[in-house]
């Protein structure tokens, strides 16, 4: 199975709520990354957080990490038509393999 | 802008060809990376580069091969398609140090097998 795997599979929100995803994970990591992905698109990468580091702000993103459950959020705040993608999860383990969740399909309802 | 380009936004091959994918990245980096993005599987790694001719698999090589013979161009080659290699490809590149981290990727290629 996926080391990183996200949750929920969908999401669908009110433009200006606030948008929040779980990822999982099921070894020890050297870090953690979101990544978000238009439709039919490439990868963006959104954030990166550190195992010993527990929050990360940039912009409208906060991401936490909880490496005692083996667990990551992102929450966007304010949500935006343009927030519409699906998000991803990676985690880098400590053999140095990057391992990516199934991801999260995000929709922002006008 | 930093930029990964892929020669193409779509194809469609019949089974037996042999297929070219093209990425070409402007950023100077490294390590260059190809993975095939499948619905509800996340993606997966096909194989990787670090250094010019130099080529590692990844966790699902077979039917693949790769050819690096500039830094800036990393070749996906499909040697008789199938069917099964239908998928979306991507490509991506990083910086040296830290391989993993904060990957750049092209728009991606959907590649059908007929």
């Amino acid at each position: 199975s996926q080391q990183g795997e996200e949750d929920p599979q969908a999401l669908s929100i009110q433009e200006g709520e606030n948008a929040t995803m779980n990822c999982s994970y099921k070894t020890s990591i050297n870090n953690l990354q979101w990544y978000r992905q238009n439709s039919g698109r490439g990868l963006v990468h959104l954030i990166l957080i550190r195992s010993n580091e527990r929050e990360k702000h940039s912009g409208r993103l906060r991401v936490t990490l909880d490496t005692s459950k083996k667990s990551s959020s992102l929450l966007i705040t304010a949500s935006r038509a343009a927030d519409t993608a699906s998000y991803f999860c990676a985690t880098e383990d400590s053999n140095y393999q990057l391992i990516w969740g199934a991801g999260t399909k995000l929709i922002i309802k006008p | 802008d930093v930029k990964v380009t892929q020669s193409s936004r779509y194809l469609v091959k019949r089974t037996g060809e042999k297929v070219f994918l093209e990425c070409v990245q402007d950023m100077d980096h490294e390590n260059m990376f190809w993975y095939r993005q499948d619905p509800g599987l996340g993606l997966r790694l096909i194989y990787f580069s670090y250094d010019v001719k130099m080529k590692e698999k990844g966790d699902i090589p077979e039917g693949y091969s790769v050819s690096r013979e500039k830094k800036e161009r990393f070749s996906l080659i499909l040697e008789s398609a199938s069917t099964n290699q239908t998928s979306m490809y991507l490509c991506a590149s990083s910086s040296s140090g830290q391989p993993n981290e904060k990957l750049f990727f092209g728009s991606g290629t959907q590649l059908s097998v007929l």
